[in-house]
């Protein structure tokens, strides 16, 4: 079964500073990587993923994150936050399956500060 | 395109009343469907999963019980409501691509 890990429930930085939300993950075979923004009282929107290739991935808003699997990593970055990346952050694994449910971690929520 | 449809988006039941909250699918067939409870400042907990009319997979014990009726139509019910049932429901499907889920806008469910 696969799992995920955010090591951080809360992090807190300044607007305009290099952040790094920290996910772990856990399974035997391989699997595919997402990273999800929530905004209050609204549903999950895609940032990311990572499906094969290429282990730096770019998304949305300015994120990139990188998937390294000696370390079972998939950390998501901003060189430079605003006041609106204000939100809470999911990390999530599913497997290569059609038929595969995806697991999320418990989430980082990210405020800024000015 | 593909779009999700989830309602309604807030409901305020009194404990020991019924439950029904709805959730379809529009652009897609034969969706994963999914629904997640977010309890106040804790994750997303995966309640029931299907991969098909009639099939239900329920991850974790509890009050809430699911039915899909037609491909692209997932139910949460429950018939008795309890306090701790409160929290944001999130329906969700998957399956039109590598995987990710494409979620609703949520319910947030006040059990009183």
């Amino acid at each position: 079964a696969q799992s995920v890990t955010q090591l951080d429930s809360q992090v807190p930085v300044f607007e305009e500073a290099p952040v790094e939300l920290r996910c772990n993950y856990s399974s035997s075979v391989s699997v595919y990587l997402f990273w999800y923004v929530q905004y209050p009282n609204q549903g999950l929107q895609l940032l990311l993923k990572y499906l094969s290739g290429s282990t730096l991935v770019k998304g949305i808003n300015g994120f990139e994150a990188e998937f390294n699997k000696s370390q079972t990593s998939f950390h998501l970055r901003k060189p430079s936050v605003h006041i609106s990346d204000t939100a809470e952050y999911f990390c999530a694994v599913t497997r290569y399956s059609s038929a595969s449910k995806i697991i999320f971690g418990s989430g980082t929520r990210l405020s800024i500060r000015p | 395109s593909q779009t999700i449809h989830q309602w309604p988006a807030t409901l305020v039941q009194p404990v020991g009343s019924p439950l029904s909250l709805e959730c379809t699918v529009e652009g897609t067939s034969n969706p994963n469907l999914y629904w997640y409870r977010q309890a106040a400042g804790r994750g997303l907990q995966l309640l029931f999963y299907s991969v098909g009319i009639g099939q239900i997979s329920s991850e974790v014990p509890q009050n809430l019980s699911a039915s899909r009726p037609q491909d692209r139509q997932f139910i949460l019910s429950s018939k008795k409501l309890l306090l701790s049932d409160s929290g944001f429901y999130l329906c969700a499907w998957s399956g039109g691509g590598a995987g990710e889920a494409f979620f609703g806008q949520g319910t947030r469910l006040t059990v009183v």
